[in-house]
């Protein structure tokens, strides 16, 4: 099983709607989870990150853990074409680096 | 303040040839990772340095990767003999250990090394 899973999408929703990306993880031992976007062509930017079951808000963006579940996952409301772009989910490698998703590519139509 | 600097920003080479690339972390960060990222892949782990702890070399692919970073700051990595499977962006990343204010041990990534073996 792979170590942290995302589909690939695209996902399309249109201007206004609210977006869900999900991402289910294999180490229960996990306790920080963490969501960069990536724009076509550039690097990732972290948006969010959660550590506790729950939600978590910042702005348009909510974060929602659920540990028994193994799953995050990333609403994005009122969204916006310049929401579109690949959405990574990443997990911690031991105390050291993140383990990435592929990442969910996320198309917003105007 | 600057961000991570990576260089060059694109690398064309031929199969065989030897290639460096480097990384210029924000100042003050004391951790350092490199990953790569394959088109419509996810991110590779290859490397992280932490101060002057031996560097967690876990993710290099093969013998042919190497990487080193000098006085705790400027980071190389270099891929010998290359192949046409080593083309990939190589990304830099720096975080610092303490509490950013967002995440503690946020990454901050460079703009990348485009890298295509011919």
């Amino acid at each position: 099983q792979k170590e942290v899973e995302q589909n690939s999408g695209p996902l399309s929703v249109p201007e206004g709607a609210i977006a869900s990306l999900n991402c289910t993880y294999s180490d229960r031992g996990s306790q920080s989870f963490f969501w960069y976007r990536q724009y076509s062509g550039k690097s990732p930017e972290l948006i969010m990150f959660i550590y506790s079951n729950g939600d978590k808000e910042d702005g348009r963006f909510t974060a929602q853990l659920n540990k028994a579940s193994q799953y995050v996952s990333l609403l994005i409301r009122d969204s916006q074409p310049s929401d579109s772009a690949t959405y990574l989910c990443a997990v911690p490698r031991g105390y050291s680096t993140l383990t990435f998703g592929k990442g969910t590519m996320l198309l917003v139509s105007p | 303040g600057a961000g991570v600097s990576q260089s060059p920003s694109n690398k064309v080479t031929e199969k065989g040839k030897d290639v460096e690339l480097r990384c210029d972390p924000i100042s003050g960060h004391t951790a350092l990772y490199w990953y790569r990222q394959s088109l419509g892949q996810g991110l590779e782990f290859l490397i992280y340095f932490q101060g002057n702890s031996a560097p967690d070399k876990s993710g290099l692919p093969s013998d042919r990767f190497s990487a080193e970073r000098t006085g705790g700051s400027v980071s190389t990595l270099t891929i010998q003999r290359t192949q046409q499977e080593d083309s990939a962006v190589y990304l830099c990343a720096s975080s610092s250990p303490t509490l950013s204010g967002r995440a503690e041990g946020e990454q901050f990534f460079g703009p990348g090394t485009r890298l295509t073996v011919l």
